[in-house]
């Protein structure tokens, strides 16, 4: 069973510029959350999204979205990047129900300069 | 305001020895994973505990439960150079209508096995 794929593996931008992250979850698993991981401030929670509808969200600014597709595939973006945004982004899939367990992706490196 | 405080924050030892990481929180959890994350990684799901008291082994790794389902532990017997990686607790709650619940990470034990 293929996990859960996030491209691309790693990112560099300039301020002020704008980017999009992937993620394909675990065939069959509906849910899929997002997580900002950085030194300082370890994993944070930005959202949650099932079935193309955002279940749950974190205390991150409004430059922070995304959304699902049909697929469950998910994609994150980022507006008005900042060098405060620099981290690693993880995806993380779940099944529709009764699981405590997430698998995560490798994550997307990004770096802002 | 973190909600689970992960001890020690480092943690280096010798190859053989046992160690504890502990994961504290004033908060009650419907459950608690344990997760270990490698460089350029991320977190892989160790164990997952729900019930207060309950405790899991997952062969040299021994993971507990607090009776009150605010804190948990994780026992690492005779440690090895694979055991290496940043530790993390997640504690669930909040649950949505749809039955997932958001996680709320620790602040992470980063353990190093000295071959």
């Amino acid at each position: 069973k293929a996990g859960v794929t996030q491209t691309p593996r790693y990112l560099i931008k300039t301020r002020g510029q704008q980017v999009t992250l992937s993620c394909s979850p675990i065939s069959g698993h509906r849910s899929v959350s997002w997580y900002q991981q950085t030194p300082g401030q370890g994993l944070q929670f930005l959202f949650e999204y099932f079935s193309e509808t955002q279940r749950n969200k974190g205390n991150f600014p409004g430059r922070f979205s995304g959304r699902q597709f049909s697929n469950s595939r998910s994609e994150m973006n980022v507006s008005t990047l900042e060098l405060g945004d620099s981290a690693l982004y993880l995806c993380a899939s779940s099944p529709w129900t009764g699981n405590y367990g997430y698998t995560f992706g490798s994550g997307t490196r990004l770096t802002v300069v | 305001t973190q909600l689970l405080e992960q001890s020690p924050q480092f943690l280096s030892i010798q190859e053989g020895e046992n160690l504890t990481v502990y994961c504290n929180s004033s908060s009650v959890f419907s459950s608690l994973q344990w997760y270990r994350q490698e460089p350029g990684e991320g977190p892989v799901l160790l164990v997952t505990v729900v019930t207060g008291g309950e405790v899991k082994k997952l062969k040299r790794l021994t993971f507990q439960f607090g009776d009150a389902r605010k804190d948990s532990s994780l026992h690492i017997t005779a440690a090895q150079p694979g055991d290496t990686g940043l530790y993390l607790c997640a504690g669930a709650r909040g649950r949505t209508n749809f039955g997932n619940e958001k996680l709320t990470f620790g602040t992470g034990t980063r353990l190093t096995i000295i071959p």
